[in-house]
């Protein structure tokens, strides 16, 4: 089965400096792996996603991600948060039907000016 | 444009009421889908529809129907409303085996 973990619900930083949002995954076989970002009273924007191509991943915004599979983490890191980054982020796995996704269960991201 | 569009946006009803959320997407997707997201923002499929079929269908009561009158609309009737139906609600869609996308949501209150 698959699923994702992620470590922490709640993430506090000062703008200017890096963001670090952590998600482990489970997966039986090679995953697919999205970040989504939802601001307050707004849908879901995807990111980025992984789809085991290189496994360094750029999206929108300055974001990016790993996947290492041997750590089996897919973390979302930005060198300089900025105040618009406030939002939470959902780690979200593919699983087997090609339609299912398995969302994370949210980090809050807070900007401190 | 507004890719995935749901209306409406917010629905305050009372318990045990009928009410329905519509939704509609204009990229051409052949796969759209319901979400619930609970009050700790926790997203849970609900439904999907690929060509007019239901493909998922997690444990939902039955007192929820999706109804796909094409393949750009996937209306969400609900039936006999209870408290705990309170939550907000998201449309997305995608081709088959890629990213979905979201609409807006439809924030949804039972009193």
């Amino acid at each position: 089965a698959q699923s994702v973990t992620q470590l922490d619900s709640h993430v506090s930083v000062s703008e200017g400096t890096p963001v670090l949002l952590r998600c482990n995954y489970s997966s039986s076989y090679s995953p697919s792996l999205f970040w989504y970002v939802q601001h307050p009273n707004k849908g879901l924007q995807l990111l980025l996603k992984y789809t085991s191509a290189a496994t360094l991943v750029k999206g929108i915004n300055g974001f990016e991600a790993e996947f290492k599979k041997s750590e089996t983490s897919f973390h979302l890191t930005k060198p300089s948060a900025h105040m618009s980054d406030a939002a939470e982020y959902f780690c979200v796995v593919r699983g087997t039907g090609a339609n299912n996704l398995f969302f994370g269960t949210g980090t809050r991201l807070t900007v401190i000016p | 444009d507004t890719a995935v569009s749901q209306t409406p946006k917010y629905l305050v009803t009372q318990m045990g009421n009928d009410k329905s959320i519509k939704c509609e997407q204009n990229l051409g997707h052949d796969t759209m889908y319901w979400y619930k997201q609970d009050s700790k923002k926790f997203l849970k499929i609900m439904f999907s529809y690929n060509n007019k079929e239901l493909i998922i269908n997690e444990t939902v009561p039955n007192r929820f129907s999706p109804k796909s009158p094409d393949k750009a609309h996937l209306n969400l009737h609900i039936n006999s409303l209870e408290l705990g139906d309170s939550a907000v609600y998201f449309c997305a869609s995608s081709r088959t085996g890629y990213e979905q996308y979201f609409g807006p949501g439809t924030r949804l209150t039972v009193t």
